[in-house]
């Protein structure tokens, strides 16, 4: 069974910083392409990073590049997020999930909430 | 940017109607799009990919068409558990975007 567990966030205040892992399990984590993509309280979706199996190509969204840093350690099974100089804006639900065979996101994990605020 | 321009922001429909909801993309994205549900307090779970496909383990009443620019999900046979809100997604080029949702309940 794909899973994709996330981990932490919490509250921080703005301008710090603040890393966030996804742990997967039940796939050839090293064969897929992965994603951050977040959601503001009560608001959509909006895509955030990409990163391929094996790291070569790295994506971001304006709204966090240059701050944001996506990567992964295949041999841990895990992604990551480190995010910098946090703005209230960035307070959101982080979901990691897999860019399947589909080539679109097939699974998500159950996201991880990030509280920028003083 | 490419925008995807999603409605009807929300609606109300009653069990074993069809409802249809629309994504209008700002440029050509070919197959480039596809169609998530979230329910209340869960993640997104993929419905239809690649404009037309249906997902894995996604009930048939789940159907994706394509005119053009404009992406169209059809739900036949709604019933109670199809609550939720309703995402398009285009990952036809860097930032991949969402449209804004469609809120759908049950009467």
């Amino acid at each position: 069974e794909v899973q994709l567990v996330e981990s932490g966030g919490g509250l921080v205040q703005p301008g710090r910083s603040l890393k966030l892992s996804c742990l997967a399990s039940g796939f050839t984590f090293s064969n897929y392409g992965m994603n951050w993509i977040r959601q503001a309280p009560g608001k959509g979706l909006e895509w955030v990073a990409s990163i391929s199996s094996s790291s070569s190509y790295i994506y971001y969204a304006d709204t966090v590049k240059g701050r944001f840093t996506i990567s992964r350690d295949n041999a841990k099974n895990t992604l990551y997020l480190q995010m910098t100089s946090l703005r209230s804006e960035d307070t959101a639900l982080y979901y990691c999930a897999r860019r399947g065979t589909t080539t679109f996101f097939d699974y998500w994990g159950q996201g991880v909430m990030v509280t920028v605020s003083s | 940017d490419i925008q995807m321009t999603q409605s009807p922001a929300s609606l109300s429909a009653s069990p074993e109607e069809i409802v249809t909801i629309t994504c209008q993309a700002s440029q050509d994205i070919g197959n480039w799009l596809a169609w998530y549900q979230q329910k209340p307090g869960k993640s997104p779970q993929l419905l239809i990919y690649s404009a037309t496909s249906l997902a894995d383990g996604i009930p048939s009443r789940f159907s994706g068409s394509r005119s053009g620019t404009q992406y169209s999900l059809k739900i036949s046979r709604l019933q109670v558990e199809d609550t939720g809100i309703y995402y398009c997604l285009q990952r036809y080029s860097n930032p991949w975007t969402f449209g804004g949702g469609t809120k759908l309940e049950l009467k």
